[in-house]
């Protein structure tokens, strides 16, 4: 199985900072004959399902806001909010589909400082 | 709009088999472009996917648990399927049913069942 780990496991940050929230797979989710990662993050609410943020490790879902934003390539993966706001408290999880078992990080608690 | 709503048993007894259903609508399950997948969540945990099915007939269940895991397709309903066999209390959770589409990753899913597996 590829295992995916997030770090860190919570982070606190003021309002209209930058969250930044890392995700490393035990191997490559670097598709061969498209060149594109196999990963995608989700935003989960208290109550409720996760919702797709960003998929091809860096396409914005349809209707996300610009200030989340992914990047990295291979084995490391980055979830960026710019401009953190009080609806984005939340726990982030990182997903990489390259492979079954299909397999999540651990999630990342994103709380306001 | 695309929605899916998970509906079974909320309690289940240890060693019985866990049976949920998801009522698609919005789309066909037959539309060649998505596969369906069912997600577990225990309490206060992190996310596990169970398993996936085409309306083909591909399936692909997680070795975690595949000796115990059916899911299935009812194209007439519009409704997928999962059956959990011998269940303990580690299978305690709320069981999410997903579409995936063809990036990939999970984009609709159901706001979840929550079974219990408790004597």
């Amino acid at each position: 199985d590829i295992v995916m780990t997030q770090s860190p496991d919570s982070l606190a940050v003021s309002l209209g900072e930058r969250a930044t929230i890392n995700c490393k797979s035990s191997q490559s989710v670097l598709h061969n004959s498209n060149k594109k990662n196999y990963l995608a993050w989700y935003q989960q609410k208290p109550g409720q399902p996760p919702k797709l943020l960003i998929y091809w490790a860096s396409f914005r879902e349809s209707g996300v806001p610009d200030r989340f934003s992914g990047s990295g390539s291979g084995t490391d993966f980055t979830l960026t909010i710019s401009r953190l706001q009080a609806a984005d408290v939340a726990v982030y999880y990182c997903q990489q589909y390259i492979d079954t078992p299909w397999t999540f990080g651990q999630g990342t608690r994103v709380e306001i400082k | 709009q695309v929605q899916l709503q998970e509906s079974g048993p909320g309690l289940v007894k240890p060693s019985e088999t866990l049976s949920l259903t998801c009522t698609v609508s919005g789309v066909s399950v037959t539309n060649p472009s998505y596969y369906w997948s069912w997600v577990r969540q225990p309490p206060g945990k992190g996310l596990e996917w169970i398993a996936f099915i085409h309306y083909s007939g591909n399936t692909n269940q997680n070795p975690s648990l595949e000796s115990r895991v059916t899911i299935s397709v009812d194209t007439s309903r519009n409704q997928i399927s999962l059956r959990l066999s011998s269940v303990t209390a580690a299978d305690t959770g709320v069981y999410y049913c997903a579409r995936n589409p063809p990036p990939g990753g999970f984009d609709y899913w159901g706001q979840g069942s929550l079974v219990t597996v408790s004597s």
